[in-house]
């Protein structure tokens, strides 16, 4: 069975552009979460979509969106790019959401200079 | 305000060396506590979900116990391939978001 699958690995932009991250889910999975991982902050929730809909959103500014489109893969998009966005964003998936038992993938490291 | 704290930040052991992670959580009302394991460049990878005080889980040289406070991760008799971040979260029963510990990093010397 495949697991949750992210592209790209890794990415390197700059200051003001914008950037797309993939996430195939676990096949059957229908709920897909985002975090972002940091040194200093540690895993941070970005937001869950299930069946195409947001259903839970942490605190991030309006740059940071997402979606989920009907076979359950999801992008995330960060516009207007920052150093401080700097990290690895890690997707997970799970079944139907509202569990603590999720399977992430490797994650998408992104730099910006 | 719900929170999780994870100690030590950092443990080195020598291959053998039994020990145990500690993750205290401050939760109104308990969903569940999760541990999870992390190697360098890969995402989390779930172990264990504790769900009331006095459960505990085992799998391999891993057991992970809850009370009503904190949870442990006992680590016995470890072995290189054990070295790896251990991260614990906590799911509040107001929310089904989780909260993350800043994770302790294991180190296991052969």
């Amino acid at each position: 069975k495949a697991g949750v699958t992210q592209t790209p690995r890794y990415l390197i932009k700059t200051r003001g552009q914008q950037v797309t991250l993939s996430c195939s889910p676990i096949s059957g999975h229908r709920s897909v979460s985002w975090y972002q991982q940091t040194p200093g902050q540690g895993l941070q929730f970005l937001f869950e979509y299930f069946s195409e809909t947001q259903r839970n959103k942490g605190n991030f500014p309006g740059r940071f969106s997402g979606r989920q489109f009907s076979n359950s893969r999801s992008e995330m998009n960060v516009s207007t790019l920052e150093l401080g966005d700097s990290a690895l964003y890690l997707c997970a998936s799970s079944l139907a959401g509202y569990t603590g038992e999720l399977f992430f993938g490797e994650g998408s490291r992104l730099t910006v200079l | 305000e719900d929170q999780v704290t994870q100690s030590p930040e950092a443990l080195r052991l020598q291959e053998g060396e039994s020990s145990s992670l500690n993750c205290s959580y401050t939760v109104s009302g308990l969903r569940g506590l999760f541990w999870y394991r992390q190697d360098p460049g890969k995402g989390p990878e779930f172990l264990f979900t504790l769900y009331s005080a006095g459960e505990e889980k085992e799998k391999e040289r891993l057991k992970a116990t809850l009370t009503k406070k904190e949870s442990f991760l006992h680590i016995t008799a470890p072995k290189p391939e054990d070295s790896a971040t251990y991260l614990c979260a906590v799911q509040a029963n107001s929310n089904y978001q989780l909260i993350w510990g800043a994770g302790t990093k294991l180190i296991i010397k052969p």
